[in-house]
C-alpha cells in the first residue's frame, strides 16, 4: 500500500534560515509526487509536482528514488512561507492523492 | 472563474440528523473527491468519482454516502451524523489522464456533531 511520512509536525525557523520539510514515501511503483500548501484561512492548493522540476516560491524539491524521499527546501524562508505544508503521492494510473499528516512550517521574525 | 465551491460553510448539528454538504465544480472535470482533514492525520480521501455515475470507497467510506448524478455536482450525505464525523471537509476536482496532475480543492466545510 502506498504510504507517505513526514516526520515533523512542526517546523519552527527565523526568517532568512534554511528550511527542508522531510517527505518519504513507499510504493513499489512509480509514483508521482506533490507538495501542496494550505496558508492561514485558505484552501489548499498545488505548490509544486516532481515531474516539473520548477521552483515555485523560491521552493525546491527533488524526488530521491533511492532514498524514496522528496523533501522540500527553500535557502532563505520568509515569514509569508508560514503554513501548512503535506506532501501527496499519486499512483501511476490512478488520480487518487495519497497524503502524508502535513507539516507546519512557522517562520519568525 | 474557475473553482470549487462548497456548502455551507460551517455546520453544527446533532447527532443523527441527516445532512448534505455540497460541492460544485465548474471546469468541467471528470474526477471528484472528498476528504477530511483531522489533527494529527492529516486528509484522508472519503470517497471518489471518476466520473457521472461511478463512484467508489476511499481510505475512510463509513458513515458517508455520495452520489454522482452530474459532472459539476458531488454531494457528500451524512445520514446519521455521530460526534466522530466532526471534522473539517474538502471537496476536490481533476481532469483525467496523465497530463492532469493537479487536483483543485474547495474551501473546506467545518462540520461539528454534538
Amino acid at each position: 500500500a502506498q504510504r507517505v511520512t513526514q516526520p515533523e509536525k512542526l517546523l519552527s525557523v527565523f526568517k532568512g534560515a534554511p528550511v527542508e520539510l522531510k517527505c518519504n514515501y513507499s510504493y513499489s511503483g512509480s509514483p508521482e509526487l506533490f507538495w501542496y500548501v494550505q496558508y492561514s484561512r485558505q484552501r489548499l492548493q498545488l505548490l509544486l509536482r516532481h515531474i516539473s522540476r520548477e521552483s515555485i516560491k523560491g521552493f525546491t524539491a527533488d524526488l530521491n528514488k533511492g532514498e524514496t524521499s522528496f523533501h522540500l527546501k527553500k535557502p532563505f524562508a520568509q515569514e509569508e512561507d508560514s503554513a501548512m505544508y503535506y506532501c501527496a503521492l499519486r499512483t501511476l494510473g490512478f488520480q487518487k492523492l495519497v497524503f502524508g499528516t502535513g507539516t507546519r512550517l512557522l517562520v519568525s521574525p | 472563474e474557475a473553482q470549487v465551491t462548497q456548502n455551507p460553510r460551517y455546520l453544527i448539528t446533532v447527532t443523527g440528523k441527516k445532512l448534505t454538504v455540497t460541492c460544485s465544480q465548474n471546469m468541467n472535470h471528470e474526477y471528484m473527491s472528498w476528504y477530511r482533514q483531522d489533527p494529527g492525520l492529516g486528509l484522508r480521501q472519503i470517497y471518489y468519482s471518476m466520473n457521472v455515475e461511478v463512484t467508489d470507497k476511499g481510505d475512510v467510506p463509513e458513515g458517508y454516502k455520495v452520489s454522482r448524478k452530474e459532472k459539476r455536482n458531488f454531494p457528500l450525505i451524512l445520514e446519521s451524523p455521530s460526534p466522530n464525523q466532526t471534522s473539517l471537509y474538502f471537496c476536490a476536482s481533476s481532469l483525467m489522464g496523465a497530463s492532469s496532475y493537479e487536483q483543485y480543492f474547495g474551501p473546506g466545510t467545518r462540520l461539528t456533531v454534538t
